[in-house]
């Protein structure tokens, strides 16, 4: 079975700009969530989805937003990108299980400097 | 404010020694309590996980051991390898299914 895949996998943009990443979890998965990784803050949930609908947000600004489509493939999009948003941003796959697992399967992570 | 703690930062141990990491949290409805291993450049893999109504679970070498009442759980590395060098997170998950990540502990095993 195919892990979950990322694309892409590093990115530069320019202060201003926007980019949207993103995220193919694996076959038969439904939630997706996105994580933000930084050397000082850790990793920093972003947002969950879960049969195109958005279950859960993080204490992330609005300029942070997701989508998931139909086939479970989710997009992050990050709008008037500051500095402070270089990170690796991680996307995480889960069948959701009921019963307290909820075991997660991580992509690789995009890498995105932003200058 | 850090919902999951984890200690130490780093830590540096003999191959074949044990490598102890800890993690404390005051949310007493996390439900699932799951340990990652990250390598340079790549996703955080999941190690092994353990319920709020088990007190230890173990996984070949890897040993999650929980105390509810003192609200910490820790990880065990049996007869630490020099391929077991790399960055270690622990997390809870609330019932909302978000999950808290503690800070990572970069653990280096010397042969």
């Amino acid at each position: 079975k195919a892990g979950v895949t990322q694309t892409p996998r590093y990115l530069i943009k320019t202060r201003g700009q926007q980019v949207t990443l993103s995220c193919s979890p694996i076959s038969g998965h439904r939630s997706v969530s996105w994580y933000q990784q930084t050397p000082g803050q850790g990793l920093q949930f972003l947002f969950e989805y879960f049969s195109e609908t958005q279950r859960n947000k993080g204490n992330f600004p609005g300029r942070f937003s997701g989508r998931q489509f139909s086939n479970s493939r989710s997009e992050m999009n990050v709008s008037t990108l500051e500095l402070g948003d270089s990170a690796l941003y991680l996307c995480a796959s889960s069948l959701a299980t009921s019963g307290g697992s909820y075991e997660q399967y991580f992509g690789p992570g995009t890498r995105l400097t932003v200058t | 404010q850090q919902q999951v703690k984890q200690s130490p930062q780093s830590l540096i141990v003999q191959k074949g020694g044990i490598s102890i990491i800890n993690c404390a949290y005051e949310n007493t409805a996390f439900d699932y309590f799951p340990w990652y291993q990250q390598f340079p450049g790549k996703g955080p893999a999941l190690l092994i996980a353990i319920r709020p109504d088990v007190s230890e679970k173990k996984e070949g070498r890897f040993t999650i051991s929980f105390n509810k009442s003192a609200k910490q759980f820790s990880l065990h590395i049996m007869d630490s390898q020099p391929g077991d060098s790399a960055t270690y997170f622990c997390a809870a998950k609330s019932p909302g299914n978000q999950f808290y990540f503690g800070t990572g502990t970069s653990l280096t095993v010397i042969p």
